[in-house]
């Protein structure tokens, strides 16, 4: 089980809003950086968010990240059919002393 | 431009050793604090370990799973990171990507292509 959870799936047609949703603890969430991922099939993790909600540069500003509490979102806007991956939060965890995931949000574009 | 290319998987027995190996070009390789992140066939992300720069101490960290099996080192000179697994089990059997932090250290805005390491018998 992950320490981060996340739902397994979500969907969005073309144009639309979706948010995806991490929910973690005082001892991950609560207290660092959330980044958040997206991994297209047979490649290697892009990182999408970094410290909560900034975006490297070249990732579109359709892509948003927030954190509330113990809980993360990654909001997208204006769905494309090229949004369709698996996406993945994860955040330093103090008690573990590591970093931890989600297990992971594969999302369809309908 | 950054470049992580990992090398070193292959197919290996129960208990047997592996050792990857991640060469890093288009950055100060020297300054980097570097993570191994794995990713079981049709399951999530998990964190491996890292590294620190040995201007921070060179220490490492394992996650649970791993610590006591898999050690880690760096050559500064090759721009090179050594992931060292030993009694391998088949639960670690996965792609082993290397990946680094421009922000800090828990976030990773680079990976490598990855190397499969399959453990079976």
């Amino acid at each position: 089980q992950s320490v981060l959870t996340q739902p397994p799936s979500a969907s969005g047609t073309p144009g639309q809003r979706v948010t995806l949703s991490c929910s973690g603890s005082s001892s991950n969430i609560g207290i660092n950086y959330v980044y958040w991922y997206q991994q297209l099939p047979g490649t290697a993790p892009k990182l999408l968010i970094y410290g909560n909600n900034q975006r490297p540069s070249g990732v579109p500003d359709r892509f948003s990240g927030s954190k509330s509490g113990t809980s993360a979102s990654l909001a997208i806007s204006g769905l494309r059919s090229e949004d369709e991956a698996d996406y993945y939060c994860g955040a330093w965890d103090d008690s573990l002393s590591g970093v931890v995931f989600g297990g992971g949000t594969k999302l369809t574009v309908l | 431009e950054v470049q992580l290319v990992e090398s070193g998987g292959g197919l290996v027995k129960p208990g047997g050793s592996l050792r990857l190996s991640c060469a890093a070009s288009g950055f100060t390789f020297s300054n980097a604090w570097v993570s191994w992140v794995r990713q079981a066939p049709g399951k999530g992300l998990e964190w491996v370990g890292r590294i620190k720069s040995k201007s921070d101490g060179g220490t490492t960290d394992f996650a649970a799973p791993v610590k006591g099996r898999f050690t880690m080192s760096r050559d500064d000179s090759k721009n090179t990171l050594y992931l060292q697994m030993n009694s391998l089990k088949t639960e670690d059997t996965g792609v082993y990507y290397c990946a680094i932090g421009k922000f800090d250290s828990s976030g990773f805005d680079y990976w490598g292509q990855g190397t499969l390491v399959i453990v079976s018998s």
